[in-house]
């Protein structure tokens, strides 16, 4: 039980374009998810808390309007990263809150 | 300042060589400190919660232990499959998990 996938697994994309990534809890409802980011050899880096039904909750110094999260049901939350630059490149993962976070498989993106 | 630290950063032994990791944490309100192991380009994976200091939990080679400052993972006779970075955290009172950093380790056959 408890599991979370995340998709794609894997995004190239060109500098400026919009990428979508979509995290699903897939065998329990969560209403609580969260996103975060890690660079290499280094741990995660909590960048917002997202919460069904209502707006996320973001770190210090993540920008609103670059990572947009929705959370429009139960089981998925969306972080779109628009207008991607090279420096947006990362290992992008979703967790899913129940007794504990558990996480989804990561995404790895690539800006060109 | 909530603040969790492991030690080492990394950690090489010997196949069947048992060892510690350790996990000090200054975690106002703690709820919980969880244990996941991560393998390279993987989400973590879920281990242990521990709650109270005196606290134990085990799963197959694994034992995860807590006092009030620290946590430590035990890891007896481990096999080459063992080998992950294990990361720490503290639940603090917003249910947010204070991570730290990581213990890579490697297992040679």
């Amino acid at each position: 039980g408890a599991v979370v996938s995340q998709h794609p697994s894997r995004v190239i994309c060109k500098s400026g374009t919009s990428v979508k990534i979509e995290c699903r809890s897939l065998d329990f409802q969560a209403t609580t998810m969260f996103w975060y980011r890690q660079f290499p050899k280094q741990s995660l880096m909590l960048m917002a808390t997202s919460n069904e039904g209502s707006k996320a909750t973001y770190e210090q110094g993540v920008e609103k309007d670059k990572f947009l999260i929705n959370h429009a049901s139960l089981t998925l939350s969306t972080l779109t990263v628009t207008s991607a630059h090279p420096e947006d490149s990362s290992f992008y993962i979703c967790s899913a809150k129940l007794d504990t976070q558990y996480f989804g498989p990561g995404t790895r993106l690539t800006v060109l | 300042e909530d603040q969790v630290t492991q030690s080492p950063e990394a950690l090489r032994l010997q196949e069947g060589e048992s060892s510690s990791l350790n996990c000090s944490y200054t975690v106002s309100g703690l709820r919980g400190l969880f244990w996941y192991r991560q393998d390279p380009g993987k989400g973590p994976e879920f281990l242990f919660t521990l709650y109270s200091a005196g606290e134990e939990k085990e799963k197959e080679r694994l034992k995860a232990t807590l006092t009030k400052k620290e946590s430590f993972l035990h890891i007896t006779a481990p096999k080459p499959e063992d080998s992950a970075t294990y990361l720490c955290a503290g639940g603090d009172s917003n249910y947010q998990l204070i991570w730290g950093a990581g213990t890579k380790l490697i297992i040679k056959p």
